[in-house]
């Protein structure tokens, strides 16, 4: 069955530094890969899509990566600030229903 | 623009009843999409409409979850003989019509209704 790893429950991280948060799948290869913010009692925000003929795609301070050979994305926040502080949720998908990793907790401390 | 909306935010109700759980999309968009988020566990997809297709029901847990969308607008998700472990927020999200794939489309979230059975 499908499965979404993301690298860890909760980040902490200095203000101003970069926060760098690690998706990864198996057992299925999502034409499509889009990146969620959630903070406590609301519901996800988008972010990003990145399709697999791309390599990277950029919005503002935010970066993110899709390799499919490693069937990893990375999703990059440059310059953090408290107020990135949120849970980040990965969805990998292809045709079939977005399939949502659990999320990482990204405390950005000033 | 107004974003999804969902009623009600909070529902508190006892172990049997039945429960209604209500989302309004966003004007233009035909699909829609409802997921259940336990605490500390990821979005769990329940069921899909896009416009006059048979919707995709493959994630309702039993058959005692249904739900049905009016006019290819709002969407009812209903809960029979509610059981404690039912207790969760539910999202509903609706997007643009995706295209070749379901995940082509940026999905708008409502901020859910959270669920309680006693």
């Amino acid at each position: 069955s499908q499965k979404i790893e993301q690298n860890s429950e909760a980040l902490n991280i200095q203000e101003g530094k970069t926060a760098t948060l690690t998706c990864n799948y198996t057992n299925y290869s999502p034409a499509y890969l889009q990146w969620y913010r959630q903070d406590p009692g609301r519901g996800p925000v988008f972010l990003l899509l990145i399709r697999e003929n791309e390599k990277e795609k950029r919005k503002e301070r935010l970066k993110v990566t899709f390799d499919t050979t490693l069937k990893q994305s990375l999703f990059h926040i440059t310059a953090s600030q408290p107020a990135d502080s949120a849970t980040y949720l990965c969805a990998p998908s292809g045709n079939t229903p977005l399939v949502f990793g659990k999320g990482t907790r990204l405390s950005v401390i000033a | 623009g107004a974003g999804v909306s969902q009623s009600p935010s909070n529902k508190v109700t006892e172990k049997g009843k039945d429960v209604e759980l209500r989302c309004d999309p966003i004007s233009g968009h035909t699909a829609l999409y409802w997921y259940r988020q336990s605490l500390g566990q990821g979005l769990e997809f329940l069921i899909y409409f896009q416009g006059n297709s048979a919707p995709d029901k493959s994630g309702l847990p039993s058959d005692r979850f249904s739900a049905e969308r009016t006019g290819g607008s709002v969407s009812t998700l209903t809960i029979q003989r509610t059981q404690q472990e039912d207790s969760a927020v539910y999202l509903c999200a609706s997007s643009l019509a995706p295209g070749q794939g379901r995940g082509n489309q940026p999905q708008h979230f409502g901020d859910g209704t959270r669920l309680s059975i006693l």
